[in-house]
């Protein structure tokens, strides 16, 4: 199986301030169909996950912009350009590339 | 609006038998892969499963640690995907949820609470 890595597991965040999010996959996410698909999804407290970042940097519908996702092969990361309140969450990566697809352990995002 | 409704969890004993429901609206089910997967209590997030669109076969797959016991099914004329648990144990107490899409599962319902235990 292909393990997923985050870091860091635990980040406090400073409002208004930048926070990057570290995703590192055992092998290589890209599809013999050419796509890669990492995945990055947001669980705030008592709620169900919600996509934010698919094919590792396409923005779902109506997630601000201060989130951005990059990165290729093996080396993903997450960005929050300025950090907000609402952000207080579990951040977990997932691959979805080769069955069975896995997760991160989750990076929690707390404010400071 | 995408809506995704998760019923028939509860408490069950181990080796008992379970079958939850996935109710959806608000997209055309039958295009749609739909997956299942599970969080344990404080635990992060697994797959359990997930099965193609009937024009790919309706194939489904199952991670490891549920192959055998349980089954995905759907009924595109309901809108419904299903998830049968059969010898439940322990260790399969979590939130279920459903999810629609395969590689990236766009949305989710709220979760069903299965509690195996005796």
């Amino acid at each position: 199986d292909i393990v997923m890595t985050q870091s860091p597991l635990s980040l406090p965040v400073t409002l208004g301030q930048p926070a990057s999010i570290s995703c590192r996959s055992s092998q290589s996410l890209v599809h013999s169909d050419g796509n890669t698909y990492l995945t990055w999804f947001q669980q705030r407290p008592g709620q169900s996950p919600r996509r934010l970042i698919y094919k590792v940097s396409q923005r779902d519908s109506g997630v601000p912009d201060r989130f951005s996702g990059s990165g290729s092969g093996t080396d993903f990361t997450l960005k929050i350009s300025r950090a907000e309140a609402e952000d207080v969450a579990i951040y977990y990566c997932m691959q979805g590339t080769h069955w069975p697809f896995t997760f991160g352990p989750g990076t929690k995002v707390d404010i400071e | 609006e995408v809506q995704l409704v998760e019923s028939g969890g509860g408490l069950i004993q181990p080796g008992r038998s379970l079958r939850l429901s996935c109710t959806t609206s608000g997209f055309t089910f039958g295009d749609y892969t739909m997956s299942w997967l599970r969080q344990a209590p404080g635990k992060g997030l697994e797959w359990v499963g997930f099965i193609t669109t009937k024009a790919i076969g309706e194939t489904p797959l199952y991670a490891a640690s549920v192959q055998g016991r349980f089954t995905i099914s759907r009924d595109d004329s309901k809108s419904i995907a299903y998830l049968q648990m059969n010898s439940l144990k322990t260790e399969d107490t979590a939130l279920y949820y459903c999810a629609n899409m395969g590689r990236h599962p766009a949305h989710w319902g709220q979760g069903a609470l299965v509690t195996v235990s005796s």
